[in-house]
């Protein structure tokens, strides 16, 4: 969904490195999330926002850090690369309609991370 | 806690023929029901979604998916498939109150000619 937008795209990093993915959406949805895909696995949640104030914990956080610097713009942080956190990392937002309680959720191109 | 089972990892259909793709869930309230669908080296596409209503949902690209509260399942069909189809699907469960997806591990549709 080109309103979801992710960079970098691919990615190549050695263990023990810092990095940074990142986010960005034009759609103004309050809420945003990061999942990691691996094979078999299906994809699981490591970090969600529901604002710039609110950040929460997903299944899988150990070894991840999050950042939310605007309504906008949602940040995903390996602050020490390690191999098993190859993968292919999706951000999301939703819209959740008032009242209601059903979101759905929208998802980026993905970033692919090689972690050697 | 919610669940999604996907019990076929991968399908192999010939171009033209009708395509059921399985999904199982737990959850013990009125779960919130997506499909979703990858291609290679794509995001993941919204096809399709349940919340309320009528129990058969229609979606992009020709698929539905209908679900049934008594089977717990939400599968998703096309009546004809084409090539273009041929990718990751993946269905996820949500709920009121619950606002974190739960994904089942995918299946690989391989269309032949």
């Amino acid at each position: 969904d080109a309103d979801v937008t992710q960079t970098p795209r691919n990615r190549i990093t050695k263990t023990g490195k810092r990095i940074m993915l990142e986010c960005s959406q034009t759609k103004g949805h309050d809420r945003m999330y990061w999942y990691r895909q691996d094979p078999g696995l299906g994809l699981r949640l490591i970090y969600y926002s529901f604002d710039v104030k609110d950040i929460n914990k997903g299944e899988i956080s150990d070894g991840y850090s999050v950042s939310r610097q605007a309504q906008a713009k949602f940040s995903l942080s390996l602050e020490s690369a390690i191999p098993n956190q190859t993968a292919l990392y999706f951000c999301a937002t939703s819209d959740r309609l008032a009242g209601q309680g059903e979101e759905t959720q929208y998802f980026g191109p993905g970033t692919r991370l090689l972690v050697l | 806690a919610q669940s999604v089972t996907q019990p076929d990892i991968h399908i192999t259909v010939s171009e033209g023929a009708s395509l059921e793709l399985r999904c199982n869930y737990s959850y013990g309230a009125t779960p919130y029901l997506f499909w979703y669908v990858q291609s290679p080296g794509q995001g993941l596409q919204l096809l399709l979604k349940y919340f309320s209503g009528d129990t058969l949902v229609q979606g992009i690209k020709g698929f539905e998916a209908e679900f049934k509260r008594s089977q717990s399942s939400f599968n998703l069909r096309k009546p004809s498939v084409h090539w273009s189809d041929a990718a990751e699907y993946f269905c996820a469960v949500g709920s009121f109150g619950n606002e974190k997806l739960t994904f089942g591990t995918g299946t690989r549709l391989t269309i032949i000619p």
